[in-house]
């Protein structure tokens, strides 16, 4: 069991605006930044947004990130078809002295 | 351009070894931190274990601590993961990161190695 929890799902329509959330406690993402990566199947992650709110060069603007307290929040606006994909946070967590990833959320493009 | 690619991976039997190699290319090596992450079949991503630059600090997941070693050197370009006494729990496909400048991100990853531990 993943100790930064997202939702298992999320969905969308072509266009649409939508927000995945991603929740911590104070020793992870309290204290440290979130980052969110894509990933589809076959391929290897990829790197979406680094520091709560950096998007690497490359991705576009239409993904955002966001972090309040203990929990973060990656946005995707003008949703495509090829941005279903599983999308997972992460944090360093000083308690375990290492990166936890959450879950991951299923991305559905309806 | 940053090239990572992974070797070693194969079927193995339980309490088995197997060692994992990631081979680095484009970008000078000895200046960043290296990262294991894996993925078992229909399951997420899980962190395995990071190794600074240069082999000063090393972590591991709970799930690997004390079976696994992640060590690297800096003069082949090459990152490794030794794995010892395996369970069926460590089938996954493992992926070799480089680390963000100090930041606990991956920037880059490699294509995966798929580790099957069974009978």
């Amino acid at each position: 069991q993943s100790v930064l929890t997202q939702p298992p799902s999320a969905s969308g329509t072509p266009g649409q605006r939508v927000t995945i959330s991603c929740s911590g406690s104070n020793s992870n993402i309290g204290s440290n930044t979130v980052n969110w990566y894509q990933k589809l199947p076959g391929t290897a992650p990829k790197l979406l947004i680094y520091s709560n709110n950096q998007r690497p060069s490359g991705v576009p603007d239409r993904f955002s990130g966001s972090k309040s307290g203990t929990s973060g929040s990656l946005a995707i606006s003008g949703l495509h078809s090829q941005d279903e994909a599983d999308y997972y946070c992460t944090a360093w967590d000083d308690s375990l002295n290492g990166v936890l990833f959450g879950g991951g959320t299923k991305l559905t493009v309806l | 351009e940053v090239q990572l690619l992974e070797s070693g991976g194969g079927l193995v039997q339980p309490g088995g070894s197997l060692r994992l190699s990631c081979a680095a290319s484009g970008f000078t090596f000895s200046s960043y931190a290296m990262s294991w992450v894996r993925q078992a079949p229909g399951k997420g991503l899980e962190w395995v274990s990071s190794i600074s630059n240069n082999a000063g600090n090393i972590y591991y997941a709970d799930s690997v601590k004390g079976r696994f070693t992640i060590s690297r050197d800096n003069s082949k370009n090459t990152l490794y993961l030794q794995m010892h006494s395996l369970r069926a729990e460590d089938t996954a496909i493992y992926y070799c990161a480089k680390r963000l400048r100090n930041l606990w991100s991956f920037d880059y990853w490699g294509q995966g190695t798929l580790v099957t531990v069974s009978s």
